[in-house]
């Protein structure tokens, strides 16, 4: 069975900090990973994924993760955290087959920037 | 612009009344996914649609059932709501490739009386 797990239900920061949420995987064969953002009574953004390539992947608003095999984890980073950047974030990993590909989400962690 | 959107944005229904949301989309996708999601939880799949290819997930409930008349459109349908069905419902898209990202509507906040 395939779970991404979110250690950290929130995660608070300060203005201009970096700032990291966890997410770890178990899949079986190669992980396709992503991270999604929802903002209050909004739906989900996509900022950026995990295919095939470089561990360190950019995504949008500055938002990059690192994936590491050995640690079967995907980590969000961003150098210098925004008030804005406060919501609640997902990591999600890709399952299924061919033409029933779906996400499997994380419990999701909440960001507090704090300026 | 290209986007998901999602009718009504607020929905309020009385217990064992059916009721319907409607998504509909202007990005040309084949993939429609219906989403719930309870407090800020993590997105639960109740089923998807690749094309007219209707995918149910093993624990959904009978009591949602859904439409795909054509592309642009998708519909959910709850026979008979309960209170635990109150929730965010969300719609999403995404082309044929596999490992290509959804897109979401803003969801539809569902009530029961």
């Amino acid at each position: 069975a395939q779970s991404v797990a979110q250690p950290e239900d929130q995660v608070n920061v300060a203005e201009g900090n970096p700032l990291t949420v966890k997410c770890t995987y178990s899949v079986s064969g190669n992980p396709y990973l992503f991270w999604y953002v929802q903002y209050p009574n909004r739906g989900l953004q996509f900022l950026l994924k995990y295919i095939t390539g470089d561990n360190l992947v950019k995504g949008s608003y500055g938002f990059e993760a690192e994936f590491n095999k050995s640690q079967t984890s995907f980590h969000l980073k961003k150098p210098s955290a925004l008030v804005s950047d406060s919501a609640l974030y997902f990591c999600a990993a890709l399952r299924g087959s061919t033409g029933r590909r779906a996400l499997t989400f994380g419990s999701g962690t909440r960001l507090q920037v704090q300026p | 612009d290209a986007m998901v959107i999602q009718n009504p944005r607020y929905q309020v229904t009385q217990f064992g009344k059916p009721v319907t949301l409607s998504c509909s989309q202007t990005l040309n996708h084949n993939v429609m996914y219906w989403y719930q999601q309870k407090s800020s939880q993590a997105p639960k799949l109740l089923f998807h649609y690749y094309d007219k290819d209707f995918n149910n997930e093993a624990d959904t409930p009978d009591n949602f059932q859904s439409r795909r008349p054509n592309t642009s459109f998708c519909f959910l349908d709850i026979r008979s709501p309960g209170l635990g069905d109150a929730a965010m419902y969300l719609c999403a898209t995404r082309t044929t490739g596999d490992y290509n990202e959804q897109f979401f509507g803003p969801g539809t906040r569902l009530t029961v009386l």
